[in-house]
């Protein structure tokens, strides 16, 4: 099975831009977590979708923004972008219930940075 | 805040020494998870605890999970290069709440 996709892999914008990041988790799950990772915070709770609703969010501003498709894959957007929201964007998707023990399989991440 | 506080938040020891990193919550949780995450990589799931006072060992890794379900630990024997990463703790309040994250134990083996 291939694991969690996540694009783009690297991407630099500036202050103000919006950006889209994508992930497609692995084939059968239907729930997908958003973290972001900075040095100081560690990995942040976005928010969590399953079978294209929101079931949980974090405490982010709503220039941060989510969605889940069909097929699951999932994308995230960030708005007017701020120096602070440099960081690695880590996608997660979990299996079905029954099958799932809870644990969470990542992507490599997206690492975005603001200039 | 973070909900669960990890410590040290650094850790560098000598192979073949052994070491332990702490995570503490004043919540208590139906499952707590260790992940371990190396550069350029997601976190990956080492083990899930579920039961207060639980202990599970994987190799030379031995976790446990408090008796109020509240902090957990890993302890690493004899450490080997192989172990250096950045060590995750996480849990849950209910079995499909959101899964949350400590900041993290940076852990570095040098030979």
């Amino acid at each position: 099975k291939a694991g969690v996709t996540q694009t783009p892999r690297y991407l630099i914008k500036t202050r103000g831009q919006q950006v889209t990041l994508s992930c497609s988790p692995i084939s059968g799950h239907r729930s997908v977590s958003w973290y972001q990772q900075t040095p100081g915070q560690g990995l942040q709770f976005l928010f969590e979708y399953f079978s294209e609703t929101q079931r949980n969010k974090g405490n982010f501003p709503g220039r941060f923004s989510g969605r889940q498709f069909s097929n699951s894959r999932s994308e995230m957007n960030v708005s007017t972008l701020e120096l602070g929201d440099s960081a690695l964007y880590l996608c997660a998707s979990r299996a079905p219930a029954g099958e799932s023990t809870g644990e969470l399989f990542f992507g490599e991440g997206s690492r975005l940075t603001v200039l | 805040t973070q909900l669960l506080e990890q410590s040290p938040q650094f850790l560098s020891i000598q192979e073949g020494e052994n070491l332990t990193v702490y995570c503490n919550s004043s919540s208590v949780f139906s499952s707590l998870q260790w992940y371990r995450q190396e550069p350029g990589e997601g976190p990956v799931l080492l083990v899930t605890v579920v039961t207060g006072g639980e202990v599970k060992k994987l190799k030379r890794l031995t976790f446990q999970f408090g008796d109020a379900r509240k902090d957990s630990s890993l302890h690493i024997t004899a450490a080997q290069p192989g172990d250096t990463g950045l060590y995750l703790c996480a849990g849950r309040t209910d079995s499909w709440g959101k899964l949350q994250f400590g900041a993290g134990t940076q852990v570095v083996v040098t030979p």
